[in-house]
């Protein structure tokens, strides 16, 4: 089955540049969340989207922006690098809970930022 | 939002049935209470969810009183692969918001 798919898996950066982590739902997801973890750390909500509209932000820096595009990929855009922003990136998504489906979150395999 | 709170961390023998508590006082009318677990360097993975009572799968069963203000996620007889963090995530299925607390580190030996 489908999963999850984000890119790249490792991504290294000096302070100060800029960073784009993709994530690709899975198929007939309607919303996708972004999470940041780090070291040691629980994951920390950053931004949700549904249908393609921003939905809500948790603990999301200003340097931060992320979108979903039409055909449902999401991309998070991190801006002036700070060293304190080297985690896991973790994309998530799901389709809303219905009759059907229980709304469990489907997590990728995570991006994970170093930055030097 | 739900606030939860549970153990830090719990250490098991291998064989043995472990249960994990989570409370959540404030849980609202409309959330469910859902499990996760957590490899290191992988992302979080569904394990079980339930509203009320005691809903049981193959790898977990969920216990939720009345109240709904707690729930015990039980694994029987643990191995060492279920080691890992445990997370309890109140969660009303289409939640745009979804926070996750401190998790419970579980340690499984021989």
């Amino acid at each position: 089955a489908a999963g999850v798919i984000q890119s790249p898996r490792h991504l290294i950066k000096e302070k100060r540049e800029t960073a784009t982590l993709k994530c690709y739902p899975i198929p007939r997801h309607d919303t996708v969340y972004w999470y940041q973890q780090g070291p040691g750390q629980d994951p920390q909500f950053l931004i949700s989207f549904y249908e393609k509209m921003q939905s809500d932000k948790g603990s999301i820096p200003d340097r931060f922006s992320a979108q979903q595009f039409s055909d449902y990929h999401s991309e998070l855009n991190m801006s002036s690098l700070e060293l304190g922003d080297s985690a896991l990136y973790f994309c998530a998504s799901r389709r809303r809970a219905g009759t059907t489906d229980t709304g469990e979150l489907f997590f990728g395999e995570g991006s994970r930022l170093t930055v030097l | 939002l739900a606030k939860t709170t549970q153990p830090i961390s719990m250490d098991s023998y291998e064989g043995q049935e472990v249960n994990i508590t989570c409370s959540h006082n404030n849980i609202a009318t409309n959330d469910y209470i859902t499990w996760y677990q957590q490899f290191p360097s992988q992302g979080p993975r569904f394990i079980i969810q339930g509203y009320k009572t005691k809903v049981t799968n193959e790898v977990a069963s969920l216990f939720i009183p009345a109240d709904r203000k707690s729930s015990t996620l039980s694994l029987p007889r643990v191995s060492l692969s279920d080691t890992a963090v445990y997370y309890c995530l109140p969660d009303t299925g289409t939640a745009s918001k979804l926070t996750f607390g401190t998790g419970t580190r579980l340690q499984v030996t021989l």
